[in-house]
């Protein structure tokens, strides 16, 4: 089946510091990749919809000069967490979309994002 | 909007003993509805689906879910619980821009 993988898996990183999360679909093309935000004990919240050569689409509430992404290629989407704060510390996962089903969506196994 | 309520955060059963893990919606319009399983470390795995076709809905490794509007429920079911089925259940309901919403998620742990 569809693989995606994300790297790293899990990050610590200093106040004020940026890091990046990488977002692959392994072994297909994916037109559109979605980014997930999940804080502990609660459920995916949507942060923002990217397709393939043009800008992403943030929802609401979503600060789209701090989470910077990117979607150069048909397999990779990066997100980049800037001046990033103790607050930002949650689990970010990424998905990708084969075909225009919306349930046609392959998601990676997520990564751990640590703002000391 | 669009939202899902899952029922039990965690659900403890004993293998060889039915699962159940309980979804309530709140919809609009006519919802497609998901379930997605995440076991630890791996990413989101669609278990099954409804996009207003049959209202019992089979999936994969013998789950299934009824989708009943007069009740506006979409309870996963299983007959018979396995270890390898101890993990993470979301409840999904995409909106009407076609975005995925995530119920919180129930934890399902099978004991022997």
């Amino acid at each position: 089946g569809a693989v995606v993988s994300q790297h790293p898996s899990r990050v610590i990183c200093k106040s004020g510091t940026s890091v990046k999360i990488e977002c692959r679909s392994l072994d297909f093309q994916a037109t559109t990749m979605f980014w997930y935000r999940q804080f502990p004990k609660q459920s995916l919240m949507l942060m923002a919809t990217s397709n393939e050569g043009s800008k992403a689409t943030y929802e609401q509430g979503v600060e789209k000069d701090k989470f910077l992404i990117n979607h150069a290629s048909l397999t990779l989407s990066t997100l980049t967490v800037t001046s990033a704060h103790p607050e930002d510390s949650s689990f970010y996962i990424c998905s990708a979309r084969t075909g225009f089903q919306l349930y046609e969506q392959y998601f990676g196994p997520g990564t751990r994002l640590t703002v000391t | 909007a669009q939202s899902v309520t899952q029922l039990d955060s965690h659900v403890s059963v004993s293998e060889g003993t039915p699962v159940l893990l309980r979804c309530n919606y709140s919809s609009s319009y006519s919802p497609s509805l998901f379930w997605y399983v995440q076991h630890p470390n791996k990413g989101l795995q669609l278990l099954l689906k409804y996009t207003s076709a049959a209202t019992l809905v089979k999936g994969i490794n013998g789950f299934e879910a009824e989708f009943k509007k007069s009740e506006t429920s979409f309870h996963l079911t299983k007959p018979s619980a396995h270890m390898s089925d101890a993990a993470e259940y979301f409840c999904v309901v995409s909106d009407r821009t076609n975005k995925l919403v995530f119920g919180a998620g129930t934890i399902l742990r099978v004991k022997s």
